[in-house]
């Protein structure tokens, strides 16, 4: 059926890198963006950026420049998001979504990343 | 583009009508979702367009509004209406969310 399925909860310490993965199925890959967002704890939505699962140069959230980049392989309908340089504030669950013109549906399970020492 | 939902938490019953806002800094046209998120479970879409019931909602939900101000309206909360609901905006980059509304039991 469709949905995306993440890959498992990571802890990570500081100014290290985090790289969590989203697969798609159920439906034509490349027909829809795909979106992450995050929520850090008792906290609301932020997103983060996009991808073209066609190709092109993916869009990122400006508080993410330069520390963020999303990545995808239409072989396994799979997308990524790399995370570097982490600091204690990006502890939070990441969500992926498949999106269309007007909404964000489904989204992933989620991803907790725990940043700490 | 902002959006301030209000309020930010409600207490009602069972069988309330409850109503939550969603006011854009700027005007959005109808790119405007609502979603639904019950802890430790991700957001699930309910509205979109503004108004356009997604596939599978109940029809005790309703969304309504243009351009800068949106609201959403259960017309008789059910036990499992208790959770967070959170607008969206898809009009321009950066997308935005609003601060999110928890709706608990009175």
């Amino acid at each position: 059926q469709l949905q995306l399925v993440q890959s498992g909860a990571e802890v990570e310490k500081p100014g290290a890198s985090v790289k969590i993965s989203c697969k798609a199925s159920g439906y034509t890959f490349t027909m829809y963006f795909i979106h992450w967002v995050r929520q850090a704890p008792g906290q609301g939505l932020e997103w983060v950026g996009m991808i073209n699962p066609r190709g092109g140069s993916p869009t990122y959230a400006q508080n993410f420049q330069g520390r963020v980049t999303m990545t995808r392989d239409t072989s396994t309908s799979t997308v990524s998001l790399e995370l570097s340089s982490l600091r204690s504030e990006d502890t939070a669950v990441y969500y992926c979504a498949r999106a269309g013109t007007y909404w964000f549906d489904p989204w992933g399970q989620g991803t907790l990343v725990t940043v700490s020492s | 583009i902002q959006l301030t939902q209000s309020p930010s938490s409600l207490s009602a019953s069972v069988g309330d009508r409850v109503t939550i806002t969603c006011r854009a800094s700027q005007g959005i046209s109808n790119y405007l979702a609502w979603y639904q998120q019950k802890p430790g479970i991700a957001p699930k879409l309910l509205i979109y367009a503004a108004s356009t019931l997604h596939s599978g909602v109940p029809s005790r939900f309703s969304g309504s509004g243009s351009g800068t101000d949106f609201t959403l309206t259960i017309s008789s909360l059910l036990p499992e209406d208790f959770a967070t609901y959170y607008c969206q905006q898809l009009d321009t980059f950066p997308l935005t969310f609003g601060g999110g509304t928890k709706v608990e039991i009175k």
